[in-house]
């Protein structure tokens, strides 16, 4: 079975840009997370997809961040305008259902000058 | 508030010996703990869970203790080897938003052969 697939694996940007990520989940599965793990750290929710609807957005910086799940399967995470302190991996997971276990990407390491 | 942390941020055993992490949480309605490990440049990796109406779980040389008395996790690997070198988070699943998993610090596990 494949797992969760994220893309790109690294990506260096200078401050003020944009930049995107993108996720595609496990097949099958109907729930979707993004994650920020800053180094040191453990990951930190940002935001949980249920199909294509937003379950929990909290702790998404809305006024940068953004994301979608528009047709209930891959999404996207973008960053606009980065900051320095966006430098972080953003792993992407998956899980069949709300409360079963979570599958977890290889993340994006993206560094932000 | 959300609070999740680990006792030691890093840990050095010999090979073949047996490890313990330490985890200590904040939440007293949390009612489900997940242990997950990260390799360098992978996404974290389920390892054991255990619900809050038990105090001890055994998989395959991994056991999770938890005391929610004092609230308090422990992971034990048994006859630990430098396969299990990596960053060990426990995590909350806080059923009651929708399975979000909150995450602690993490503690780095150094196997010496």
């Amino acid at each position: 079975e494949a797992g969760v697939a994220q893309s790109p694996r690294y990506k260096i940007i200078e401050k003020r840009q944009s930049v995107a990520f993108w996720c595609n989940p496990i097949s099958g599965h109907a729930t979707l997370y993004w994650y920020q793990q800053i180094l040191g750290q453990g990951p930190k929710l940002l935001i949980q997809f249920q199909n294509n609807g937003v379950v929990d957005d909290s702790q998404l910086p809305k006024d940068r961040f953004s994301a979608e799940r528009l047709k209930g399967v891959d999404s996207t995470l973008k960053i606009q305008p980065a900051k320095l302190e966006d430098s972080a991996v953003y792993l992407c997971a998956s899980s069949l259902g709300r409360m079963n276990e979570q599958f977890f990407g290889p993340g994006t390491r993206l560094t932000v000058l | 508030g959300e609070s999740v942390g680990l006792h030691l941020p890093t840990l050095s055993v010999q090979e073949g010996d047996n490890s313990i992490i330490n985890c200590a949480y904040s939440n007293s309605a949390s009612d489900y703990f997940i242990w997950y490990k990260q390799e360098s440049g992978k996404g974290p990796q389920f390892i054991i869970d255990i619900r809050s109406n038990m105090d001890k779980r055994q998989g395959q040389r991994v056991t999770v203790l938890l005391n929610k008395t004092v609230k308090h996790l422990s992971l034990q690997i048994a006859a630990t080897q430098p396969g299990d070198s990596a960053v060990y988070f426990c995590a909350e699943n806080w059923h009651n938003q929708g399975g979000k998993l909150i995450f602690g610090q993490g503690t780095e596990l150094s196997v010496k052969p």
